[in-house]
Parts: C-alpha cells; structure tokens; sequence
C-alpha cells in the first residue's frame, strides 16, 4: 500500500456519461497530481493540485475538471466520455512542489463502452 | 518543445546487466526521476538525478549528464521479477514530471 488510496479501481460506463474519480493522497502530501495513462502510451499529466489551489495544468481536455477539498482528497469529473477516454488514471501525490518523487495511487481503470 | 525518448522494447537474459537509455530535450531541467511500472500496476519509484554522475542503490543506477540531455538507468543481476516498463521522467522546473512512454523490458531464463 502506497498511502495514496484511488476509487474505483474499475469503471465501465457508455459514451456521454460522467464519472468522478477519487484520490486521497498520502498523508502530510499537500500536492495530488493526476495523469492519463493509454495503452501502449507514455503518462500523460493532466492537472495538479496544492493544497485547494491549481496550481499546473497540461493537456487536460475541456470535458474533464478536477478540484481538490479541505481535507486534500481530489475529485477528476470526466463529462460527455468517449470511447477515446478509455484509459488508466492514476493519481499521485508528493510532499512538496517538484519535491523528491511522486506516490502513485493504484489506479483507476476506466473503459467507456 | 518538450521531448523524451527512451528504447520501446529490451530483451535481457536472468542475470545479465542491462542499460536503458534515455534523452530529453526540455525547456527547463531540475531533476530526472526513473520508475518502474509492472502491466496494469502503478508506476514505484527507483531513482533520481539532479547533479551530473551516478547515483547506484543496490541492482539499480542512474547516471546523468545534464550538458548532453542523457541518461540511462543500469540494472545488474537481472531477475525474471524485474520484467517490467521502465520510465524516465524529467522535471523541467515546474510542478508537472513529463514521462516518456517507457522502455519494456523482458528478461527471459
């Protein structure tokens, strides 16, 4: 167990439904990052949180948003999916900004049928 | 841009070393990390460089070389257990890591 918890572990849902995933990070991580992962793909970083506040984003589509609550667990909302959106996402979380590694959440396994 | 490149596909034998490479080419530089990732799992860290040179931590090391935009990640021993993708990262300065698609390493008895 890393100490970064992610739920659900799977999810399968049709095209143009909304699904939220959820992230806890590590305790004391004040940073959750999350990322895109597509088979036979590199990760793909989609936005980072810290501390409540955004602080990078990358190529995160319009269709997804994110925040993260008080109590630093973050929420990734993906809207209107597409069989493209199929993929793995992971969270991560680190104890400082560009700090000494990430802790990767188990992952989330989405498939949009 | 920002670019990193690593091998797709290695094969080694149990036992063996074996070195992955990987170049980038980044609009700023403050750190590469290299991580190890078994299929469908998540990605656990192994190593980081921010200064030029070699970092060893037992099977694995990592050596830099900021002037060239390399590196390459050393395991020795070679173990079945150590078939897996193999990915550089490179912190360019702001918060995010970009990764490269990984290196898939084999290792056969």
């Amino acid at each position: 167990d890393s100490g970064v918890t992610q739920t659900p572990k799977h999810l399968i849902t049709a095209t143009g439904q909304r699904v939220t995933l959820r992230c806890s990070p590590r305790s004391g991580d004040l940073s959750v990052y999350w990322y895109q992962q597509s088979l036979d793909q590199g990760l793909q970083f989609l936005i980072q949180y810290y501390n409540g506040e955004e602080r990078a984003k990358g190529n995160i589509l319009e269709r997804f948003s994110a925040q993260q609550f008080p109590d630093l667990h973050s929420e990734l909302n993906l809207s209107s999916l597409e069989l493209g959106d199929s993929a793995l996402y992971f969270c991560a979380s680190s104890g400082q900004t560009g700090g000494y590694g990430y802790t990767f959440g188990s992952g989330t396994r989405l498939t949009v049928v | 841009g920002q670019n990193i490149d690593q091998p797709t596909e290695m094969t080694a034998t149990e036992g063996a070393i074996v070195q992955i490479n990987c170049t980038y080419q980044t609009s700023g530089f403050n750190g590469l990390f290299w991580y190890q990732q078994h299929a469908g799992e998540a990605p656990t860290f192994l190593s980081y460089n921010v200064l030029d040179g070699l970092e060893e931590k037992g099977r694995f090391s990592s050596f830099l070389s900021r002037s060239k935009g390399y590196s390459y990640l050393l395991l020795k021993e070679l173990q079945m257990k150590d078939s897996a993708s193999y990915l550089c990262a490179v912190t360019p300065g702001t918060y995010k890591y970009i990764f490269g698609t990984g290196t898939r390493l084999k290792v056969l008895a």
